[in-house]
């Protein structure tokens, strides 16, 4: 099974601030990686898919990149509504699995 | 636009059986890989179970095999997930998720519609 590690656990930065998470894979997962947001009581919505690749709607401050074993989502000012959770899920080998997820807190 | 909309979930014993509906609309089942998704409290989210598009081929997670099988109706474009000798460690809540590549081999694409999920509680 292809561990997934996030860290930070939790971020807290201002307005405006530069945040950046990171997701390593225990082993190759080429670049079959997505990164999901979770806001209380919804289900995920999907940012970036294929380790780069902005999804439909998700605006310009966020973006991805790597590959391999090392993934970086930054997100570039942050926004109030940023507030939440971040999973990366590999879809490269069964099982599926995801990271244990970065909190962001917006100060 | 592409929507999911599962139901079903409640309190069952240990022992018990429950299914799951995710309802979609705005695109056809039999176009796109499914899966469910859980959630335990307070934990990260856990893949539970696939189905190709075409219903060709079924993959779940060894905590679950044998005990809860995907499936789906492509005339009323719902699927759906048996769950069977429930446990307390299959409490969650219980995600349906679309895969975003149409007619694909499964798991080739992120999940790109999820559902509001469906709370499954076992406990006596």
């Amino acid at each position: 099974e292809i561990l997934l590690t996030q860290s930070p656990a939790t971020l807290s930065l201002s307005p405006g601030e530069r945040a950046t998470l990171s997701c390593r894979a225990s082993q190759s997962v080429s670049r079959y990686l997505a990164w999901y947001q979770q806001k209380p009581g919804q289900g995920p919505r999907l940012l970036i898919y294929d380790a780069s690749y902005r999804a439909t709607g998700i605006p310009a401050r966020f973006s991805g990149s790597g590959s391999g074993t090392d993934f970086t989502l930054t997100i570039t000012s942050l926004e109030p509504e940023d507030c939440a959770v971040y999973y990366c899920h590999q879809h490269n080998d069964w099982p599926l699995t995801f990271g244990g997820g970065t909190k962001v807190e917006i100060k | 636009q592409v929507q999911l909309v599962e139901s079903g979930g409640g309190v069952v014993q240990p022992g018990g059986s429950l299914r799951l509906s995710c309802a979609a609309s705005g695109f056809s089942l039999s176009n796109f890989a499914m899966h469910w998704v859980r959630q335990a409290p307070g934990k990260r989210l856990e893949w539970v179970a696939s189905i190709r598009f075409d219903g060709a081929n079924k993959y779940y997670a060894d905590s679950v095999k044998g005990r809860l099988t995907i499936s789906s109706d492509i005339s009323k474009n719902t699927l759906y997930l048996q769950m069977n000798s429930l446990i307390a460690e299959d409490t969650a809540v219980y995600y349906c998720a679309k895969e975003k590549s149409p007619r694909a081999n499964t798991a080739t694409s992120a999940f790109d519609s999820w559902g509001q999920g469906t709370l499954v509680t076992v406990s006596s």
